[in-house]
């Protein structure tokens, strides 16, 4: 299986920070790799696929980038509805598997 | 819009069998693969399996043996079964859908609500 690392594993943060956490894939996934968003009590939500396309209705202060092992979400001025845990998931191969996750606090 | 509504029992004894259903409201039926995942409680996300309107499935190995996946594409529904739970199943259970003809290039979208699923004696 590939195993995804993410860190940090969790991150306080302020309003208005620019947020950048890292996710490493233990071998090459091209430009395979997706990113969600998780708050209390939900389901995960898609924020970005592909690497670096924002799904529908994702506020632009998101990004991603990166390719083969490694991947960034940055978000580029926090706000306080962006409190949240942050997955990234492989979808190179069977099974896919996702990061252990980044919980984003104010 | 689509959503997806799951549904079944939340509450389980060891070796029982988990039985969760999702239905499908809106756009095609035939243009994804139908998932399921979980999430045990404070942990991260597991990949189930897949199930396409055809009926072909592709399951983590990790519980291989244990899950099997159904789909009537009639009612737009589908299943997830996985024998002999134990507490390590205890998880939120939930579906999604991947693109079918994504390549690598596959995401889920959307989710179900989540089941809470409970292992106890």
């Amino acid at each position: 299986d590939i195993q995804m690392t993410q860190s940090p594993s969790s991150l306080s943060t302020s309003v208005g920070d620019r947020v950048t956490i890292t996710c490493r894939a233990s071998q090459s996934i091209r430009s395979y790799l997706n990113w969600y968003q998780q708050k209390p009590g939900k389901a995960p939500t898609l924020l970005i696929y592909a690497t670096s396309v924002l799904q529908n209705g994702v506020p632009s202060r998101f990004g991603g980038s990166g390719s083969g092992t490694d991947f960034t979400l940055s978000i580029s001025s926090l706000q306080p509805e962006d409190v949240a845990t942050y997955y990234c998931q492989q979808s190179y191969n069977f099974p896919y598997t996702f990061g252990q996750g980044t919980k984003l606090d104010i | 819009q689509v959503q997806l509504q799951q549904w079944g029992a939340g509450l389980l004894k060891p070796s029982e069998t988990l039985s969760l259903s999702c239905v499908v409201n809106g756009e095609s039926f035939s243009s994804f693969y139908w998932t399921w995942l979980r999430q045990p409680p404070g942990q991260g996300l597991e990949w189930i399996g897949e199930i396409n309107h055809s009926g072909s499935t592709n399951y983590n190995p990790s519980l291989k043996g244990r899950v099997t996946l159904s789909i009537d594409t009639s009612k737009k529904q589908f299943s997830l079964s996985l024998i002999s739970v134990t507490a390590a199943d205890m998880a939120v259970y939930y579906c999604t859908r991947r693109p079918l003809r994504g390549g690598s290039y596959n995401w889920f979208d959307p989710w179900g609500q989540g089941t809470l699923v409970t292992v106890s004696s």
